[in-house]
């Protein structure tokens, strides 16, 4: 199964700046996601993020939140812009790796102050 | 209302005990995945299935997905402090290949 390298594991930060996360594959694949886990709730996705083409958003996130880069089939990026306290959460990203379900990074835990 | 119901919230045990965790759906489940996480880290890839009736074995760990595909359960024979942590089930409920909707997770304290 792949194995996923998720940058930084945690931070800190002020209101209204931002922050990028990074996740890198040990493998090629087509599409990477990108969830959100705020304090005691479940895991929901954000975007889905194919390479040379713009991230798929769902419903309750925008672009210019949540901005997406799939720049190849091994890395992506997802920023989280002009943050504020209701943005602290665990984010998470993740490729599905066939039999062995879907793989997910180690996550990044926010915290907005 | 949350699409996927998982239950209880929390858990606590002597270790030796077996546990039950269980997961359910009221739309049939293309796909069931369960996943162990520890307070503030990823996710950790457990077990996936897909067909009515399947049932899973790894370790002490076993899960089943039921005829009807709308529930699962995911029982812990001879519980140990190593399997404490937070179990979530993710399911892909709408046929979509890709878009897994998650419970809220169980959390199982396993007291030695």
């Amino acid at each position: 199964s792949a194995v996923i390298s998720q940058k930084p594991s945690r931070d800190i930060c002020q209101r209204g700046t931002s922050l990028t996360i990074q996740c890198q594959v040990d493998s090629q694949v087509t599409m990477m996601f990108w969830y959100r886990q705020q304090p005691g709730q479940s895991l929901t996705l954000i975007a889905t993020a194919n390479q040379g083409s713009e991230a798929t958003y769902e419903s309750g996130f925008v672009i210019d939140k949540f901005p997406i880069s799939r720049p190849n089939l091994t890395f992506s990026t997802l920023t989280v812009s002009n943050m504020s306290p209701e943005d602290s959460s665990i984010y998470l990203c993740s490729v599905d790796t066939g039999n062995y379900g879907y793989t997910f990074g180690s996550g990044t835990r926010l915290t907005v102050v | 209302s949350q699409e996927l119901e998982q239950s209880p919230q929390s858990l606590i045990v002597q270790e030796g005990k077996n546990l039950t965790i269980n997961c359910t759906s009221s739309k049939t489940l293309y796909g069931l995945y369960w996943y162990k996480q520890k307070y503030g880290e990823g996710l950790i890839f457990l077990m996936m299935l897909q067909k009515g009736g399947e049932e899973k074995s790894h370790e002490k760990i076993t899960a089943k997905l039921d005829e009807k595909k709308q529930q699962s359960s995911l029982h812990i024979t001879a519980s140990q402090p190593s399997h404490a942590g937070i179990y979530l089930c993710g399911a892909d409920i709408k046929g979509s290949n890709y878009k897994l909707t998650f419970g809220k997770g169980t959390l199982l304290t396993v007291n030695p």
